[in-house]
């Protein structure tokens, strides 16, 4: 199982449409949870951490699971500015105990279309 | 707006080459990092650095990779005798954090250097 799986998509939506992704991780340990946005390339944005009681910020709702280990991100209201790739990133623990390593997944990619 | 910045943009490079990738992390954190993304592909861990030193290293950042801080403002990245496959865009990070276990802070990007070896 990889560390971090997201479906690659496409998601095609039409403008106004609400689009949700989901994220799951291997590895229960893991501390620290975010969304990210990608756009062609381009660095990485943060978008939100995801908090264990769900966090909202505008159009955009984040979730987590920890018995699931699963976090997820829906997006309300499409505008096309919103097509992107989005990226989950799981603090996954170190083998060596000591920290803990930010993993990517490879991102579901969003077209918004008018 | 305080931001990550890198230089060069592109560095176009031969196989065997040293080379340098200079990041400027925002000025109050003290958490920095290193990613590398091969076009087409997942962002890839390589290093983390906090107070002076590499916090964690992944499997990718073997002994061609090597990070410095040497002063301060600038962080790093050398890759001492560059391979064909180590054409990627290299991106630096830095995040606010107090403490070394404490990874639970947001990271900011810069905007990268795309590294091309021929």
């Amino acid at each position: 199982r990889k560390e971090v799986e997201q479906d690659p998509g496409p998601f095609n939506v039409p403008e106004g449409a609400t689009v949700a992704f989901n994220c799951t991780y291997s590895n229960s340990a893991s501390q620290s949870f975010f969304w990210y946005r990608q756009d062609c390339r381009k660095e990485p944005k943060l978008l939100m951490s995801v908090y264990s009681s769900g966090n909202e910020d505008g159009r955009f709702t984040a979730q987590l699971n920890r018995a699931s280990q699963y976090i997820s991100l829906l997006i309300r209201d499409s505008k096309l500015s919103d097509s992107a790739t989005y990226l989950c990133v799981v603090n996954r623990p170190h083998a060596s105990g000591g920290s803990y390593i930010p993993t990517f997944g490879r991102g579901t990619s969003l077209i918004v279309h008018p | 707006e305080p931001e990550v910045t890198q230089t060069p943009s592109h560095q176009v490079t031969q196989m065997g080459q040293e080379v340098i990738l200079r990041c400027v992390p925002i000025s109050n954190h003290l958490y920095f990092y290193w990613y590398r993304q091969i076009l087409g592909q997942k962002v890839e861990f390589l290093v983390s650095f906090y107070n002076n030193e590499i916090s964690e290293k992944s499997e990718i950042f073997d002994d061609q990779f090597s990070v410095e801080r040497p002063d301060g403002s600038n962080f790093t990245l050398k890759i001492r005798s560059t391979k064909l496959e180590d054409s990627a865009m290299y991106f630096c990070a830095s995040s606010e954090a107090r403490g070394r276990r404490a990874i639970s802070y947001e990271q900011y990007f810069g905007p990268g250097t795309r590294l091309t070896v021929t």
